[in-house]
């Protein structure tokens, strides 16, 4: 079975602070797939990155960074320089990238983070 | 960019009745998925279909159905509302196999059902 836990349930930060958003999962596929999203207060989910489990690069978007570590089943999210707009809900998930079913994620449950100015 | 489309945005229906909820995905996506998201909750997948078959079954309950129709939009039936069905329910959308493996979901903006 998979699963996706975020230890941190809420963060709060100043502005320009950085902050890094902890994801830690459990799979038994050898094959699979690890997302952000993003959901601000309006609701809508935002799709931020997905990483391949054969692809262990670090990656940098911006002021958005992801640290992905196979050996501690980690994927974590790094704000760099945050601001009050990055105030929003954020789930990591994982789905088997072997399955016909691609993007049948199973979600973490979430961190808040609140950016206050 | 054109996005994932759900309608309604918000729906409020009383215990018992029946609510449908349309997706309509990105141009040229032909997969499209269903997600719950309950109060204070992460997203749950419900359902999920490629070119028109169910690809994946989640946690749908048997009050619920749902379809993919040629245009690839698609519908989701709920049937006798529980008031524990309130929730956003969410629609994605990818591309599938077809292009050799799918790619990555978009979400819509869901639509949120109060059953009262």
């Amino acid at each position: 079975a998979q699963k996706v836990t975020q230890a941190q349930t809420e963060i709060s930060v100043v502005e320009k602070e950085d902050v890094t958003l902890d994801c830690v999962y459990e799979t038994r596929d050898t094959t699979y797939y690890l997302f952000w999203y993003k959901q601000p207060p309006s609701g809508e989910l935002v799709f931020l990155i997905r990483r391949n489990s054969f692809d262990e690069q670090n990656e940098i978007s911006g002021r958005y960074s992801w640290n992905f570590q196979k050996s501690t089943s980690s994927f974590n999210f790094t704000i760099t320089a945050s601001q009050v707009v990055d105030s929003a809900v954020y789930f990591c998930a994982l789905s088997d990238s072997s399955k016909n079913a691609g993007n049948m994620l199973t979600f973490g449950g979430g961190t808040r983070l609140m950016v206050k100015p | 960019a054109a996005g994932v489309i759900q309608s309604p945005r918000h729906l409020i229906k009383e215990k018992r009745e029946t609510a449908t909820l349309k997706c309509y995905p990105i141009p040229r996506h032909d997969t499209v998925y269903w997600y719950q998201q309950g109060p204070g909750q992460d997203p749950q997948f419900l359902i999920s279909f490629y070119e028109k078959m169910q690809s994946d079954k989640g946690s749908i309950p048997d009050r619920f159905s749902a379809q993919q129709f040629s245009d690839y939009h698609s519908e989701l039936n709920m049937s006798s509302l529980e008031l524990g069905d309130s929730a956003l329910y969410f629609c994605a959308s990818s591309l599938g196999p077809r292009t050799g493996k799918y790619t990555e979901a978009f979400f819509g903006q869901g639509t949120r059902l109060t059953v009262v």
